[in-house]
């Protein structure tokens, strides 16, 4: 079983909320990602956990904050987000760094 | 530095022809190289990898790429083209070993499937 799951599938927020997104793998992997897909561009990376440590972050803002409550669960809360963070939020797992990755099917995040 | 260069942000066949997605890489240590796909509002699935194996890989849904290390390449082919290939194609590159991973995205290439 290859499967990344994804909640929610689709979310509408204002500049003011707060909310997060979630990701969850049973594969075993000990690395997880969060990415950043605009329309008609690749992903970008966000943030890697790397055996529930954080070992990446590229220059994310900081209305995102990510969390990696155990080895199968990845969170991205979202504080204060702009118009301009609607886009597709993608998670994605590997057995480790430098394996390939399996991606989830996504959250499609609108702010208003 | 690692890169991925997808020559053909658009490509278009007509049904059970041959399918052809160029990429090229740059990287300073021998590559990991993949194809994923994605279809309208869904996640990346993944295609095919190399990682040094065999230079001859076979994915799912009848692709395969070919390593080519002379050329820098790792381009996708299909034999026949179906409709249900009209998806975007990524072709990515990370870096064998190294405790700092990433995968690095070429822009992507739209495949179309005329009937």
């Amino acid at each position: 079983d290859t499967e990344v799951t994804q909640t929610p599938k689709h979310l509408v927020m204002g500049m003011t909320n707060k909310k997060s997104l979630k990701c969850e793998q049973h594969m075993g992997h000990r690395a997880m990602y969060w990415y950043k897909q605009k329309a008609k561009k690749p992903p970008e990376l966000m943030f890697v956990y790397s055996y529930e440590k954080l070992s990446i972050n590229e220059s994310v803002p900081s209305r995102f904050s990510p969390e990696c409550p155990n080895s199968s669960l990845l969170n991205l809360h979202l504080h204060a987000l702009q118009p301009e963070d609607s886009a597709l939020y993608l998670c994605a797992s590997s057995q480790d760094q430098g394996h390939e990755q399996y991606f989830g099917p996504g959250t499609r995040l609108t702010v208003t | 530095a690692q890169s991925v260069t997808q020559l053909g942000s658009h490509v278009s066949v007509s049904e059970g022809a041959l399918v052809l997605l160029r990429c090229n890489y740059s990287s300073s240590v021998p590559p990991y190289l993949f194809w994923y796909v994605q279809y309208p509002n869904q996640g990346l699935q993944l295609l095919l990898k190399y990682t040094s194996a065999a230079t001859l890989v076979k994915g799912i849904n009848g692709f395969e790429a070919e390593f080519k290390k002379s050329e820098t390449s790792f381009h996708l082919t299909k034999p026949s083209a179906h409709m249900s290939d009209a998806a975007e194609y990524f072709c990515a590159v990370s870096r064998s070993g190294g405790s700092n991973y990433k995968l690095t995205f070429g822009k992507g290439t739209l495949l179309t499937v005329n009937p």
